[in-house]
């Protein structure tokens, strides 16, 4: 079964970090982009970073650039989302998921465009004093 | 930054209608990178559409999508009881996506 699997959420003081991570398994987690996406309670959903499968390329929403960073390890199936300086706005479920390949004849293109087509339950951070 | 805005923020329908929801963005948006979700409440969303108009893997043929760009359009031809939910549209450029703030439907 293809499965996404984040943990890591909890409650922390405006101010620290928090690291999540997310483990794959029922496919090949080395072909995919992956990404984060987060939703603030109530809230519509929100982006935040995807990265490549061999990490050469990231990129994120301007409102986490240089306070949260992503990285896989392709070995142990697994992305993971540091965030640090944690604001209050922070406050969300954050859910990865796995970017939707483009196949065409048993061809598959691993792109990061493709819209996400396999989601984690989420992990939820609360950032309050 | 493109922005997406869809329309109506809430569609009030009955079992069996037709449901046609709006995604309007400000800048042309290329077809290959416009997607469609469905979320219900305490679920992770799920991939409708991709591409403007390809439905994904499962999705049941009362789903269609349309438009190019600017303008972009879910349909649901005939709307089951599991179709009340809350619908996304989300587009990709220069290296990142945006969503739209989301279309409910509800009964």
């Amino acid at each position: 079964e293809v499965q996404l699997v984040e943990s890591g959420g909890g409650l922390v003081q405006p101010g620290g970090s928090l690291r999540l991570s997310c483990a794959a398994s029922g496919f090949t987690f080395s072909n995919y982009w992956m990404t984060w996406v987060r939703q603030a309670p109530g809230k519509g959903l929100e982006w935040v970073t995807n990265i490549k499968q061999d990490e050469s390329e990231r990129y994120y929403v301007d409102s986490v650039k240089g306070r949260f960073t992503i990285s896989r390890d392709n070995a142990k199936n697994s992305l993971y989302l540091q965030m640090n300086s944690l604001r209050v706005e922070d406050t969300a479920v954050y859910f990865c998921a796995r970017m939707n390949p483009s196949c065409t004849n048993g061809i598959c293109y691993f792109t990061p465009f493709n819209g996400m087509d396999v989601w984690g339950q989420g992990t939820t951070v609360t950032v309050s004093s | 930054e493109i922005v997406l805005t869809q329309s109506p923020g809430t569609l009030s329908l009955s079992p069996g209608e037709r449901a046609t929801l709006s995604c309007r963005a400000s800048q042309s948006v290329s077809s290959t990178y416009l997607a469609w979700y469905q979320q219900k409440p305490g679920q992770a969303p799920r991939l409708l559409i991709y591409g403007a108009s390809s439905r994904a893997t499962g999705i049941p043929d009362r789903f269609s999508g349309s438009g190019s760009g600017t303008d972009f359009t879910l349909t649901i031809s005939r709307l089951e009881p599991e179709d009340f939910a809350v619908y996304y549209c989300q587009q990709y450029d220069r290296s990142l996506w945006t969503f739209g703030q989301g279309t409910k439907v509800e009964i």
